[in-house]
């Protein structure tokens, strides 16, 4: 499965640090997400982008930032964050927006100390 | 905003026997339902979809009906083998005015087949 990819798998940061997470697809596709999946919650969208345009954000602190430079690369840049945001960050783009199957990466586990 | 909910939240079966998920979501404008398989350890893959113009698809073992009037949409799986053991998510998605999307998951159902 090398349709999504995302780097690194895992990360253990803590509070004052500045990571970045990296998903890339090579797929075509046109829209790419960030979603987060902790222990008992359901998987939260984060942010959408179509065609590199950031088109949702889904009430996301701005201690996390995307980054779309172009459609097969997205971003999301961390800094400040909290242990409550340790979780696995999911990536997934599809080739339109919405109505279409979503291919999600492996993930990054996310641990902040 | 739109509210998916999802039960159970686990669910044990009988290796053959039939495996029932079942969702409900708020808002009437949702048009399109996926479903997501999730095995341990792993992405969440697409096993099955329907969309808002159409009340039952089935592909094999697997069928999802719509109920738009109820606002509830299920997913069905026949004769379970082991290897369907793994969350399943359902997922209700908006899209409205041009760029405006909006897709919102259910908390997700552990299901485990005993051989």
């Amino acid at each position: 499965e090398t349709g999504v990819t995302q780097t690194p798998r895992h990360l253990v940061m803590g509070m004052t640090n500045k990571k970045s997470l990296k998903c890339e697809q090579h797929l075509g596709h046109n829209a790419m997400y960030w979603y987060k999946q902790s222990a008992k919650k359901p998987l939260e969208l984060m942010f959408v982008y179509n065609f590199k345009e950031q088109t949702e954000n889904n009430s996301v602190p701005s201690r996390f930032s995307p980054e779309c430079p172009n459609s097969s690369h997205l971003f999301l840049h961390l800094h400040t964050l909290q242990p409550e945001d340790s979780a696995l960050y999911l990536c997934a783009s599809s080739q339109a927006l919405a109505t279409d199957t979503q291919y999600f990466g492996p993930g990054t586990r996310l641990t902040v100390l | 905003g739109e509210n998916v909910e999802q039960h159970p939240s686990t669910l044990s079966v009988q290796e053959g026997d039939s495996a029932v998920i079942k969702c409900t979501y708020s808002d009437s404008a949702s048009n399109y339902f996926p479903w997501y398989k999730q095995e341990l350890g792993k992405r969440p893959q697409l096993i099955i979809d329907i969309r808002s113009n159409v009340g039952e698809k089935k592909d094999q073992r697997i069928a999802v009906t719509l109920n738009k009037t109820a606002k509830h949409f299920s997913l069905h799986i026949t004769e379970t083998q082991p290897e369907d053991s793994a969350v399943y998510f359902c997922a209700a998605s908006i899209q409205s005015g041009g760029s405006n999307y909006k897709l919102t998951f259910g908390k997700g159902t552990l299901l485990t087949v005993n051989p």
